[in-house]
């Protein structure tokens, strides 16, 4: 059964600083991960999705990257700003064509001004 | 385009009741899905329908039962609520012609149970 772990739950940053966010998931037969912002009492935004053949993905100051091998992928935030303050959360589609998605449980990101 | 739109934004019900939750989307999508979020939980899928007239279960359809008879709209019944379906329910939709199925979310509806 697919699993999706993020790590850490929560992260607080000053700033102006570069950061990763990190999600792991146990089968590495995927077909696509998604990356999703929540901002409280929201639902969640599609940031950026990676198709299994594709090793990253880029949107302005965040970049997403893929490993199937080792079962990994990292969100890269650029230059934080407070407005980045959200939950982020990456899913997994493993399934053959319905496009089911496998949560992880998401990271809180606080950015301090 | 109002993108996947969700009806209502909040409801109580007491236990024992029943309820409807609609969700609309007009980028005409073949695939909805319904999520319920709990904290500690994540998101996790409840039922989904991958074209009109067709539905399937998810990680947790135990208490649902869905709808779609119209491509645009995916219904979710709560036929005898219970505390346990206290939760936040989010609805997304995704086009299966590409076989990417980007899933775009709807703003929720917090439910509760009393």
């Amino acid at each position: 059964k697919q699993e999706v772990t993020q790590i850490p739950a929560a992260l607080s940053v000053p700033e102006g600083e570069n950061l990763v966010l990190n999600c792991s998931f146990t089968d590495s037969a995927i077909y696509n991960l998604q990356w999703f912002r929540q901002d409280p009492g929201k639902g969640l935004t599609s940031l950026l999705l990676i198709q299994s053949s594709q090793r990253e993905q880029t949107s302005g100051r965040l970049n997403a990257s893929l490993d199937k091998s080792s079962g990994r992928s990292t969100l890269y935030i650029a230059a934080s700003q407070p407005g980045d303050s959200a939950t982020y959360l990456c899913a997994v589609d493993g399934s053959s064509n319905t496009g089911k998605l496998i949560f992880g449980q998401g990271t809180t990101l606080q950015v301090k001004p | 385009n109002a993108g996947v739109t969700q009806t209502p934004k909040f409801r109580v019900l007491k236990t024992g009741q029943s309820m409807t939750l609609l969700c609309a989307q007009d980028m005409n999508h073949e695939y909805m899905y319904w999520y319920r979020q709990d904290p500690g939980m994540g998101l996790r899928l409840i039922h989904y329908s991958v074209g009109e007239g067709t539905t399937a279960k998810g990680e947790v359809p135990d208490g649902y039962n869905v709808s779609r008879l119209k491509k645009q709209n995916f219904l979710l019944g709560l036929e005898s609520a219970a505390p346990s379906q206290t939760s936040v329910y989010f609805c997304a939709s995704s086009s299966s012609g590409t076989r990417i199925y980007e899933q775009y979310f709807g703003p929720g509806t917090r439910l509760t149970v009393t």
